[in-house]
Formats: C-alpha cells, structure tokens, sequence
C-alpha cells in the first residue's frame, strides 16, 4: 500500500522556535506539496517540489521554508514559530506523469505554537 | 485565478437520508474536478473525480457530474451512512508556473445520526 508519512502527529512549540515538519513517501514519486488546513478556509498551498533540490513558492509561503534534498523528502521548515501558524499541516506526493492530477496525503500534523 | 466554493457546513443528516453537497468553481479552461473525503484524524483521500464536461465520478454510492453550463460539481448519495461521517472537500486543478496543483474548497463537515 502506498504510503505518505509525516514523522510527527502533534507537535506544540513557543513562538520564535524554529520547527520542522517531516514528510516522507514511498512511492517513488517527483512531486511533493505542503498545505495547511484552516476551518473556514480549506486547504491552501505553502510550498511545493517538482523533484529532488526544486521547490516553489504556493499562495502563502511568507513565514515557511522547504527542503527537499532526497527524492522520498520534503520538509517544511518554520525558521520562527508565531501563533498565526497553528494549524493542520498536510503533505501529500504524485507522480510526475499523472495525468489525472490525483495527490496522496498523509495524516496530518497538527503544530501548536504558544 | 481558479477557485472554488463548497456550501457552508456543517451537514447533519439521520442515516439513510438523501445528501447533496453544494460545490460551484471559476476557472480558465476545462480543469479536473475532484471530491476528496477526510476521516477524523486521517488525511485526505481521493473519493471520485471527472476530467472533462458532463463526465460523471462514482466511488462508494457518491456521484458528481460535472456540469460546464453552470460551473458546478455537486456531490450526491441517495442514502447515507454513520461511516459516512467526514469533511468532504472539493476541488479543482489549476497550473502554478508551470505545474499542476490542486486548488480546493473549504470543506464540508458532515455528521450522519443513527
């Protein structure tokens, strides 16, 4: 079964700490995302990665920062927490050629920042 | 740019009864649309989608069509269940500097009473 896995379910951290968020997949896929879900608002777009070493900015990237140095790995880096940043992150992954445009996501990590 | 607009939640329904989710888009083009579903504390996952005018998307007793003439792709089931219990979630494809991303809605809470 195909899996994306984000390391951390629940993470609470202090404003100004910086904070890491994991995701890996095992799909061998190119493409790889980072959204946050909000109430209200949906899913929106932080970051995402056509490859290995590519990224691009989404619809709200000020505040995040990616990493994506191996093909299954892609990051998101809170270089300093602030409480408008609580929230739902989801990270999900497709291949390349998939015509269809249909993403698999992981659970979810819920950040808490105090 | 493209977007899209869910009814407003969330949906309480008793089981067995009739469901339609409200789901109209702005888009350039003809692009995909899709319905993910999210199970309490899981990710999203794909649950129908239709890549071209009048297609119709089934998955698990859920139908959407999509309809060209009036922007829309609701979805519908003629009776539902406890396990239906989710926040449904409709979106589009859309193209960001070069690459095809998922643009969704807000998302609809649906709780179904015994």
């Amino acid at each position: 079964d195909v899996k994306v896995t984000q390391s951390s379910r629940y993470l609470v951290k202090r404003t100004g700490e910086k904070v890491f968020l994991e995701c890996v997949q095992d799909m061998d896929h190119e493409n790889m995302f980072w959204y946050r879900q909000d109430p209200g608002l949906g899913l929106r777009l932080i970051y995402f990665s056509y490859d290995v070493k590519m990224k691009e900015k989404g619809d709200i990237p000020e505040g995040y920062s990616v990493s994506r140095e191996k093909k299954e790995r892609f990051s998101l880096i809170l270089e300093s927490a602030s409480t408008n940043q609580t929230s739902m992150y989801l990270c999900a992954s497709r291949p390349w050629a998939s015509g269809a445009n249909v993403l698999t996501f992981g659970a979810g990590s819920r950040l808490t920042v105090l | 740019g493209n977007s899209v607009t869910q009814m407003e939640g969330p949906v309480t329904l008793s089981e067995e009864a009739f469901l339609t989710i409200n789901c109209t888009y702005t888009a350039t083009g003809y692009p995909s649309l899709f319905w993910y579903v999210q199970y309490p504390g899981e990710g999203l996952q794909l649950l129908l989608k239709a890549t071209k005018a009048d297609d119709k998307g089934s998955n698990k007793g859920f139908e959407a069509t999509y309809r060209k003439e009036t922007t829309s792709f609701h979805l519908e089931k003629g009776s539902v269940q406890v396990s239906d219990s989710a926040v449904y979630f409709c979106a589009l494809s859309d193209e960001l500097r070069g690459a095809q991303k998922l643009v969704f809605g807000q998302g609809t809470r649906l709780t179904i009473n015994p």
